[in-house]
Order: structure tokens, then C-alpha cells, then sequence
């Protein structure tokens, strides 16, 4: 069946340092891709998605790239701010409706 | 802009106990869904419906009931309670296309004791 890895948490770092959050994805056919956060007592909110191979979703200074050849779809920041702590979520949802979600890594920033 | 509603906020519950998390949207969203979430686990999803009178199991569904009456309310049963049932719970609903984002509701935690 359909599932997400997502690299273990947390992941510490200083205000302004590079970010990559590790996803990849096993699904058949031709799945969407999905990143969502977490804020500390809220829901998940939608922070980006892809729909087709080569797609890159973008949303607040985050990035991916949907990668079929490596089914791999990681999260990137150039430069993290204090307020991006939080637990980001990979997840994809294929042609049985149901969204699959990783186990999320949490994301802790230091001014 | 209501977006999806869930009530209570918090409940605790004595084992053997029965109760119902309400769940309610305002989006028109055919697709609706019951998560729970747990530490290291991430988001398991227990029950979800693609349309009135429709519901289907997730990949953990023992111990919960759901219905789908409306287009805008799923409510999550809760039999018998069980300490292993402590959980945040989240409700979640789409339009139907693979590539529709999930809304999230602000959660429920339940404890059993």
C-alpha cells in the first residue's frame, strides 16, 4: 500500500541557517504530494502541495519538488525564522481518496 | 469563514464510558475524515466518507463508529471507551479530487482513564 517516510526529529537550528526536511514517498500510479504544519495546539494547516512529476510547490519561503525517479518530495527553507517552529508533515493521497500521512519532524529554531 | 468545527476541545472519560466528537463543515466538502494523533505515530486515519450515506474504515477503525447522515456533519462514536483510545483526534475535509488539501478542525483531546 500507499506510504510516507519523513526523517526522525527534531531537526535544531540557528535563525537564518538552510532548511531540508527529508520525504519519500511508495505509491502506485501517480500520486499527489502534500506538506503540512503543525503550530504548537492547532490542526495541520496546508503549507504546500504537487500534483504531477517535476511539479515544485511553494508557499512562504518553502519549497519541493516532486521527484518520481527518486519518490522523493523534501521540504526546503533558504533562511528559517524563529516563527517556523513547528512539526512539518509529508503526505500524499492517490486515487483511493485517503491522504497518508508521515510521522511528522518536529522543527525547532533558535534566534 | 467556519471552516471545520469540532467539539468538544477536551474530554476525559472513565473506561467502559460511550461518547460522540462532533464534527461539522461549512465547505460544501464532499470527503470527510477522522485522524488521531499520537507521539511518534503521526496521524493515523480511523474513518472517512466521500459523500452522504458513504463511510469506509481507515487503518485503525476498532473501537469507533461513524456515520455520514449530511453532507456537512461526521461524528465520531466512541462505544466503550478504552485507555489506548487517548489521543488528539482530528476531523478533516476536501473536495473529492486526489489533488484537493485536506481542511483540518482544531482537535480534540481525549483522555481515558
Amino acid at each position: 500500500g500507499n506510504s510516507v517516510t519523513q526523517m526522525e526529529g527534531p531537526v535544531t537550528l540557528s535563525e537564518e541557517a538552510f532548511l531540508t526536511i527529508n520525504c519519500t514517498y511508495t505509491a502506485t500510479g501517480y500520486p499527489s504530494l502534500f506538506w503540512y504544519v503543525q503550530y504548537p495546539g492547532e490542526g495541520l494547516q496546508l503549507l504546500l502541495k504537487a500534483t504531477k512529476a517535476d511539479d515544485k510547490g511553494s508557499n512562504k519561503g518553502f519549497e519541493a519538488t516532486y521527484r518520481k525517479e527518486t519518490t522523493s518530495f523534501h521540504l526546503e527553507k533558504g533562511s528559517v525564522q524563529v516563527s517556523d517552529s513547528a512539526v512539518y508533515f509529508c503526505a500524499l493521497r492517490g486515487t483511493t481518496d485517503k491522504l497518508i500521512f508521515g510521522t511528522g519532524t518536529r522543527l525547532q529554531v533558535f534566534p | 469563514n467556519a471552516g471545520v468545527t469540532q467539539t468538544p476541545k477536551f474530554q476525559v472519560l472513565k473506561t467502559g464510558q460511550s461518547m460522540t466528537l462532533q464534527c461539522a463543515q461549512d465547505m460544501n466538502h464532499e470527503y470527510m475524515s477522522w485522524y488521531r494523533q499520537d507521539p511518534g505515530m503521526g496521524l493515523r486515519l480511523i474513518h472517512y466518507s466521500v459523500g452522504a450515506g458513504i463511510t469506509d474504515q481507515g487503518e485503525v477503525p476498532n473501537g469507533y463508529n461513524v456515520s455520514r447522515s449530511t453532507t456537512e456533519d461526521f461524528p465520531l462514536r466512541l462505544l466503550s471507551a478504552a485507555p489506548s483510545q487517548t489521543s488528539v483526534y482530528f476531523c478533516a475535509s476536501s473536495y473529492g479530487q486526489e489533488n484537493s488539501p485536506l481542511h483540518f478542525g482544531n482537535g480534540t483531546r481525549l483522555t481515558v482513564t
